[in-house]
């Protein structure tokens, strides 16, 4: 089955700095990778995805990059803020028939005023 | 109501208590997902239901036993639970298990649980 790894576990960042999560996952036949951001007392809620067939995906200050070859992926978020202090989680799955989707272990981000 | 609810927000039981978690989405969504986080530990996929029937069924211990009457309401009856059991309880849905972004999970805020 899929396994996806994720990394740092937390990571703290002045305001304005940016911030990277990296994701690896295992299943080549992965093909969809979406990013979840968890506020305290909330659920995940997803923020931005990327498929296979796109090495590149941006909206606004939050960027996910993809190297298909390499099976990683990466959130990148410019000019953090505080509102941006959350826990985010990669995914991966696929299409085809029922396909769960595979959760990272969650990077916790806090962005100091 | 909109998005995916869950009730209770928080409970706390001793271990030969019953209750009740219960979900509802108001997405029009065709499955729906029992999820366990703990701290430090990837989201556990426990059960999941589409169209009202159990598609997987993760390895759960059979003290957990989900209900789904309906596309829209998810329950997961607890009973005789473990203090190891306790984590925050995550119910989700979405538009189809089809893979891909049919997967996009709509998460509800979830119920905090405690077992004493």
């Amino acid at each position: 089955g899929e396994n996806v790894e994720q990394h740092p576990s937390t990571l703290s960042v002045q305001e304005g700095d940016s911030a990277v999560i990296k994701c690896t996952y295992s299943d080549s036949a992965s093909n969809y990778f979406p990013w979840y951001k968890q506020e305290l007392g909330k659920g995940p809620q997803l923020i931005i995805d990327i498929r296979s067939n796109v090495g590149e995906k941006k909206d606004q200050r939050i960027a996910v990059t993809l190297n298909k070859t390499a099976k990683h992926f990466s959130l990148h978020i410019t000019e953090t803020q505080p509102e941006d202090s959350a826990v985010y989680f990669c995914a991966a799955s696929h299409s085809g028939g029922y396909q769960k989707v595979t959760f990272g272990i969650g990077t916790k981000l806090q962005v100091i005023p | 109501e909109t998005g995916v609810t869950q009730t209770p927000r928080h409970l706390v039981m001793g271990m030969t208590n019953k209750k009740s978690l219960k979900c509802e989405q108001h997405l029009g969504h065709n499955a729906m997902y029992w999820y366990k986080q703990s701290a430090k530990k990837p989201l556990e996929l426990m059960f999941v239901y589409s169209l009202e029937e159990r598609v997987e069924n993760n390895s759960v211990p059979s003290r957990f036993s989900p209900e789904c009457p309906n596309s829209s309401h998810l329950f997961l009856h607890l009973h005789t639970l473990q203090p190891e059991d306790s984590a925050l309880y995550l119910c989700a849905s979405s538009q189809d298990v089809g893979g891909g972004a049919l997967n996009e999970q709509f998460f509800g805020p979830g119920t905090r649980l405690t077992v004493l």
